[in-house]
């Protein structure tokens, strides 16, 4: 089981679109639509953005959307905003009851 | 939308166990479908799945890396599940959260708790 590859680092400017990748296996983005992606500040537990690969929880803003194409998951966030940065992981069922976190990307606000 | 708390020893020493407690509000460990869940986060460092139990049968999963070492139950009279890691080393320093996940996807997180391995 290993852990699904984000990029270190994305950065954007307030009011533009920045997208955020999630690649797995056949084993596990590939094979199920249960990503699930989380926003973490300093300091703070993470707080699910995402889940189901493109369902926002109530209260999350519209301008968060998700998707995927074969194994790779995405995070698109649209019309920047400063308080956008931070920390954002993906996660995955990876089948027989077990899930895998991606190492995690950091959103800069330029 | 549960309210979980984490509990235990903030230092513990290398090779001993780690016991950690988290109890729940607002909702019970003992109805639905969820998953009581255990994740870490070494400082600067991403997100770990340790492991879960299911609230139904209480059956369990862990990560294939740390199964050797986790035990995670529940205590239905308390609303609280709890870890136990043994044989600590240096590596297993970091933040540890319970959550609560519904559909693969963790929905309430604890503040989490800071644990420390010292030798």
């Amino acid at each position: 089981q290993s852990a699904l590859t984000q990029p270190a680092s994305v950065s954007g400017s307030p009011g533009q679109s920045i997208t955020i990748s999630c690649t797995g296996t056949s084993n596990d983005v590939g094979s199920y639509n249960l990503v699930s992606w989380y926003q973490q500040h300093p300091g703070k537990a993470p707080k699910v953005m995402i889940y189901e690969g493109t369902e926002r929880p109530s209260g999350v803003s519209n301008r968060f959307s998700g998707s995927k194409s074969g194994n790779t998951a995405s995070l698109t966030i649209s019309g920047l905003q400063a308080e956008d940065e931070a920390d954002y992981y993906c996660c995955s069922y990876a089948g027989g009851a077990t899930v895998v976190f991606g190492g995690g990307t950091k959103l800069t606000v330029l | 939308q549960v309210q979980l708390q984490e509990s235990g020893p903030g230092l513990v020493k290398s090779s001993q166990t780690l016991s950690l407690t988290c109890t729940v509000s607002g909702g019970s460990v003992s109805s639905g479908s969820d998953y009581w869940s255990w994740i870490r986060q070494p400082a600067g460092k991403g997100l770990e799945w340790i492991g879960h139990i299911y609230t139904s049968g209480g059956s369990t999963n862990y990560n294939p890396s740390l199964k050797s070492r986790v035990t995670i139950s529940l205590d239905t009279s308390k609303n609280q599940f709890s870890l136990s890691l043994s044989s600590l080393t240096a590596a297993d320093t970091a933040i540890y959260y319970c959550a609560c996940s519904t559909a693969w996807a963790y929905r309430d997180w604890g503040q989490g708790t800071l644990v420390t391995v010292s030798s």
